[in-house]
C-alpha cells in the first residue's frame, strides 16, 4: 500500500523567510496531493493541492511542487507570518474517475514562525 | 453550509464503555469519511460511506467498530467495549463525488476520545 514519509517534523523560521516541507510517497498510481494546515484543536484544512498532470501551482504565498519522477512533493511557503505557525501534513491518493482512494498522510510538521 | 460538524467534541470514558459519536458534513456533500488521529500522527483512515452504503473499512476498524449513515446524511461512529489504546481524535470529513474525481475534503473539528 502506499506510504508517505514527510519531513522535517519540526520546522522553525523568523518572520519573512520562506519554509519548505517536503514529502515522498511510493505507490506510483497516487496522482492526487494535497496539504493540510492543522492549528491546535481544529481538524486539518486544505491550504493547496495539485494533481500529477501539473508540476506546480501556486496560490499567493503558498506552492506546491510535484516531481512524478522522483515521487516527491514539497511545500513552500513566503514571507512566512507568525498566524503561519501550526502542523502541515502532505497527504497522497489515487482518484479515477469519480473512485478516490482514500488519503494517506504523512506524519506532520510542526512549523513555527518566530516575530 | 456551516461545514463539517461533529459531536460531542471531547468525550471521557470508562474503559470497557461504549462511546457514540455523530458527524454531520456538508449538505450537498455525498461521501464521508472517518479517520481517527493520534497524537504527533497524521489521520489515518477507518471508513467511508458515499450515500447510505459502507464502501470501504480499514483494517484499523476493529469489530468493535461500527459506523453507520442511514440515510445518507449525518453518521455516526461507534465503538463498543472501549480501550485505553483507542484513545485519540476522531475526524469526519466529507466531499461530493462527481464524474471527474473527488477531491478537497473538508474535515470537521474531531471528537476528542479519552478512555480511563
Amino acid at each position: 500500500g502506499e506510504n508517505v514519509e514527510q519531513h522535517p517534523s519540526t520546522l522553525s523560521v523568523q518572520e519573512g523567510d520562506s519554509a519548505v516541507i517536503k514529502c515522498t510517497y511510493s505507490d506510483s498510481a497516487s496522482n492526487y496531493f494535497p496539504w493540510y494546515k492543522q492549528e491546535l484543536g481544529k481538524g486539518p484544512q486544505l491550504i493547496i493541492d495539485i494533481r500529477s498532470n501539473v508540476g506546480e501551482k501556486k496560490d499567493q504565498r503558498i506552492a506546491v511542487t510535484l516531481n512524478k519522477t522522483a515521487k516527491h512533493f514539497s511545500l513552500h511557503i513566503t514571507e512566512t507570518q507568525p498566524e503561519d505557525s501550526a502542523v502541515y501534513f502532505c497527504a497522497a491518493s489515487i482518484n479515477y474517475g469519480g473512485s478516490q482512494g482514500n488519503l494517506i498522510f504523512g506524519k506532520g510538521t510542526k512549523l513555527s514562525v518566530k516575530p | 453550509d456551516t461545514g463539517v460538524s461533529q459531536n460531542p467534541r471531547h468525550k471521557i470514558t470508562k474503559r470497557g464503555q461504549n462511546v457514540t459519536f455523530r458527524c454531520d458534513p456538508i449538505s450537498e456533500h455525498n461521501r464521508l469519511y472517518w479517520y481517527r488521529q493520534t497524537l504527533g500522527q497524521g489521520p489515518e483512515f477507518l471508513t467511508y460511506f458515499q450515500n447510505e452504503a459502507q464502501l470501504e473499512k480499514s483494517r484499523l476498524l476493529s469489530d468493535r467498530f461500527s459506523a453507520e449513515r442511514p440515510k445518507g446524511s449525518f453518521s455516526t461512529l461507534e465503538i463498543q467495549r472501549t480501550e485505553q489504546g483507542d484513545s485519540a481524535m476522531y475526524l469526519c470529513a466529507s466531499s461530493l463525488a462527481a464524474g471527474v474525481g473527488i477531491y478537497g475534503y473538508t474535515f470537521g473539528s474531531g471528537t476528542r476520545l479519552t478512555v480511563v
